[in-house]
């Protein structure tokens, strides 16, 4: 069965410094997602992205992040400089489609700690 | 005011018997949703969906949406220990290009 893989499943990075979290969605699915889970909170959204560009995002997503799709199956999440707040659980998903009746399968995500 | 609210929990259930978890919903054109399970440290995993109103049954799974009152609900019945995990009521948002939002979860616990 197709999935969404994300890697690396841990990383560990000192304050201030850059992350690239990367995904590769679901090959036929055209809409794509990051969202992340501080340890006991619940599943947030930060961003969706459709067609090369961004088609929402939440207030979380700040100037420090970006998303990107430089080719045609990797989809990554770049954190600038990195906050101890930062330190999450980022999961990576795809859908088909954009009009809320399609499935959203999530990845294993990304455990990022921030020290 | 919050977009999807769930009762935290834990919810702690006997084996065998029905689990029921609820969830409400601010956004009135909320059109589909979603009921995730998660276990400790792992993804959210899909187990069932619903766009129109009343039940939608799947295995053990019942799924019941009432849009009036912006209520949605999962039935788990004969409940197995496998079955504890948290569930994630998610909702998408109509007002928004595409977006799902999830509740804070709540915690069930079967006993044997």
């Amino acid at each position: 069965e197709p999935e969404v893989t994300q890697t690396p499943s841990h990383q560990v990075t000192q304050m201030g410094q850059e992350v690239i979290l990367r995904c590769v969605p679901i090959s036929n699915h055209l809409y794509f997602y990051w969202y992340r889970q501080i340890l006991g909170q619940k599943v947030e959204f930060l961003v969706s992205f459709y067609n090369n560009e961004i088609s929402e995002k939440s207030e979380i997503f700040d100037d420090q992040f970006s998303v990107e799709r430089p080719d045609g199956s990797n989809f990554t999440l770049k954190i600038r400089s990195t906050k101890l707040e930062d330190s999450a659980m980022y999961f990576c998903a795809s859908s088909e489609g954009g009009t809320g009746i399609e499935k959203l399968f999530f990845g294993s995500g990304t455990q990022l700690s921030v020290l | 005011q919050k977009e999807v609210e769930q009762n935290s929990g834990p919810l702690s259930v006997p084996e065998g018997a029905i689990a029921s978890l609820n969830c409400t919903y601010s956004d009135r054109g909320s059109q589909s949703f979603f009921w995730y399970r998660q276990y400790s440290g792992k993804s959210p995993e899909l187990i069932m969906f619903i766009y129109s109103n009343g039940d939608k049954e799947d295995g053990r799974f019942t799924a019941q949406l009432n849009k009036a009152s912006q209520y949605v609900s999962l039935l788990i019945r004969d409940s197995q220990p496998s079955d504890s995990a948290t569930y994630l009521c998610a909702v998408f948002i109509y007002s928004s290009a595409s977006k799902i939002i999830f509740g804070s979860g709540t915690r069930l616990s079967i006993r044997p």
